[in-house]
């Protein structure tokens, strides 16, 4: 069936790049999300990748897309005490708009 | 200020007790949809609702109801048939055509 797959922890220190990872099993998906949790928050949309890109740049975040493999990650360069949070990651499946979530990354920050 | 509004922040239930959580939005989106997010498990689907006077079960639509009477507007009723009620409910919406979803800021609940 539909799954979508996460690490739970990532510790990294400030001013090194995260790199959060994520696999999917849908291969007709056609839209890839990021989203992030701060505590006690709801999800703020990072950033997207349509299913016929490979990369996609925003300022600090690149997201790269492996077709191939349903593998997408999500690059944080010069991470901030400020980007701890949770990361999901999600996919469409075109199944009544419906998303599949991974369980979330939890990203800390260490001075 | 356009965006999604979910009220109560907190919310406390008694045994045996219906609680509804409000969820509007003013993007003038069409779908609508209920999230419950325990920690460890990321969020799983309660409902959904694409168009007003028509809605959906998720995975686990067990213990809630809900209505879309207003595009606006689309309120979760935790039952007395949720046995585990308390959680983190979280509300978003999309447009149509697209599957990208809005979040709300998140009403936790917690029983007495």
């Amino acid at each position: 069936g539909e799954d979508v797959e996460q690490s739970l922890f990532l510790s990294v220190r400030e001013g090194d790049s995260s790199v959060i990872n994520c696999t999917y099993t849908d291969s007709s998906s056609t839209y890839l999300y990021w989203y992030k949790q701060e505590p006690g928050a709801g999800l703020q949309l990072l950033t997207y990748i349509f299913s016929n890109m490979d990369m996609k740049q925003d300022q600090r975040l690149t997201v790269l897309l492996n077709k191939k493999d349903k593998h997408l990650s999500l690059r944080i360069a010069d991470t901030q005490t400020g980007d701890s949070a949770i990361y999901f990651c999600a996919e469409n499946t075109g199944n009544n708009r419906k998303l599949i979530w991974g369980l979330g990354t939890s990203l800390a920050v260490n001075p | 200020d356009g965006g999604i509004t979910q009220s109560p922040k907190y919310l406390f239930r008694k045994e045996g007790q219906n609680v509804t959580l409000s969820c509007e939005q003013n993007l003038n989106h069409d779908a609508m949809y209920w999230y419950r997010q325990d920690p460890g498990q990321g969020l799983r689907l309660i409902y959904y609702s694409q168009i007003v006077n028509d809605f959906q079960k998720g995975d686990i639509a067990e213990g809630y109801s809900v209505s879309r009477e207003k595009k606006e507007s689309f309120p979760l009723t935790v039952t007395s048939a949720q046995k585990n009620p308390t959680a983190f409910y979280l509300c978003a919406s999309s447009t149509l055509g697209s599957e990208t979803q809005y979040f709300g800021p998140g009403t936790r609940l917690l029983v007495l």
